[in-house]
């Protein structure tokens, strides 16, 4: 079965600071995975996929994470933290590239707090 | 361009009552997926339409949940019997059959059972 583990349910980082969120992912064949945003009261939207391309994935809003299948991980980073950035974060992954029956399988999420 | 459109935003009950909540995903899209989300966690998988087939039921929560799509577009969410437990945000997500599982969000549906 597929699974996703995020490590931190809060962190938090001052304004200009390095964001690093962190997720580990389980699955039985390559996976793909996914990031997601969401604001209070908002739907989620996504921030960056890996679907086996390049590795390194670049996102929306200055994000990017990195996939590393010796280490079963996909980090989600931001060079410089944003007030804006404040959110929930979550990961998830998607095993059935042709059609799984379960879609996304999330991660219990990452509340990011942007200290000015 | 319009996304996916969940109604009603915010629903009060009394324990015991039905609700209804609903879906219209993205014109194009053919999948669309039913997800619960309790406060502090990540979004729960429910059930899933394949067009108007549902191909994936078995994570409803109870018998009291059950879902529709009767003509492969719009989706209902209906919840008998209320329970304080079935507080939480409903969400509705669409995509395309066989995409890399990208799927579009709605903004959700808040139940709270009085």
């Amino acid at each position: 079965a597929q699974s996703v583990t995020q490590l931190g349910s809060h962190v938090s980082v001052s304004e200009g600071a390095l964001v690093l969120l962190r997720c580990n992912y389980s699955s039985s064949v390559p996976p793909y995975l996914f990031w997601y945003v969401q604001y209070p009261n908002q739907g989620l939207q996504l921030l960056l996929k890996y679907t086996s391309a390049a590795t390194l994935v670049k996102g929306i809003n200055g994000f990017e994470a990195e996939f590393k299948k010796s280490e079963t991980s996909f980090h989600l980073t931001k060079p410089s933290a944003h007030m804006s950035d404040a959110a929930e974060y979550f990961c998830a992954v998607y095993m059935n590239a042709g059609g799984g029956a379960d879609g996304l399988t999330f991660g219990k999420g990452t509340h990011l707090i942007i200290q000015p | 361009d319009t996304g996916v459109s969940q109604n009603p935003r915010h629903k009060i009950t009394k324990r015991g009552q039905n609700v209804t909540f609903r879906c219209d995903p993205i014109s194009e899209h053919n999948r669309l997926y039913w997800y619960r989300q309790t406060l502090g966690q990540g979004p729960e998988f429910l059930t899933y339409f394949q067009n108007e087939a549902q191909l994936e039921k078995s994570r409803l929560l109870s018998d009291r949940f059950s879902a529709e799509r009767p003509k492969g577009s719009f989706s209902t969410l209906e919840i008998q019997r209320t329970e304080q437990g079935d507080s939480a945000m409903y969400l509705c997500a669409s995509s395309l059959a066989g995409d890399t599982g990208e799927l579009f969000f709605g903004e959700g549906s808040r139940l709270t059972v009085l």
